[in-house]
């Protein structure tokens, strides 16, 4: 089993509201990874978790807050988000930190 | 640093036509690198990687990729393409994977 689930397929929010995007993978990987993805653009990384403990925060401005209950689950909670931060959000998963990924379908994501 | 280079935005070919896509990286020891497909509003899907051994790599769907460190290149072929080829084709370098721009790949009946 290679799949890593996210829900929900689509999300539409006002700047003020507060709502999670949800990841969850059962392959026993220990490192978890969201990813920004815009219109005709390569995947930008934004957060990596190792063994739940967050590793990488790639200047991520702050309205975007990962959580990573337990090994299996990657939370990504978004407060006063802004319209440019409409995107495709997606997950992804890998045993180690340098192997493959394997990427969820993603969130697509719009802020009105 | 780490980095990629897809020098192609887009590429037209016929089906049944053969097919390769350039990936150009740099990086400062032997790389690990990965071509991905995604079609419109999907995720990503591994098509093959490279860490180490031989140069050929065979993936899925029929594709194959050859790394060249004197070419610091990891391309992607396809003898023959099929419609449902069409989509976009990243090749990405390294742990924190870094993806190149990526190539769109569109197919002539």
């Amino acid at each position: 089993d290679t799949e890593v689930t996210q829900t929900p397929k689509h999300l539409v929010m006002g700047m003020t509201n507060k709502k999670s995007l949800k990841c969850e993978q059962h392959m026993g990987h220990r490192a978890m990874y969201w990813y920004k993805q815009k219109a005709k653009k390569p995947p930008e990384l934004m957060f990596v978790y190792s063994y739940e403990k967050l590793s990488i925060n790639e200047s991520v401005p702050s309205r975007f807050s990962p959580e990573c209950p337990n090994s299996s689950l990657l939370n990504l909670h978004l407060h006063a988000l802004q319209p440019e931060d409409s995107a495709l959000y997606l997950c992804a998963s890998s045993r180690g930190r340098s192997g493959e990924q394997y990427f969820g379908p993603g969130t697509r994501l719009t802020v009105t | 640093a780490q980095s990629v280079t897809q020098p192609d935005i887009h590429i037209t070919v016929s089906e049944g036509a053969s097919l390769e896509l350039r990936c150009n990286y740099s990086y400062g020891a032997t790389p690990y690198l990965f071509w991905y497909v995604q079609s419109p509003g999907q995720g990503l899907q591994l098509l093959l990687k490279y860490f180490s051994g031989d140069t050929l790599v065979q993936g899925i769907k029929g594709f194959e990729a050859e790394f060249k460190r004197s070419q610091s290149s990891f391309n992607l072929r396809k003898p023959s393409v099929h419609w449902s080829d069409a989509a976009e084709y990243f090749c990405a370098v390294g742990g924190d994977m870094r993806f190149g721009a990526g190539t769109r790949l569109t197919v002539k009946p």
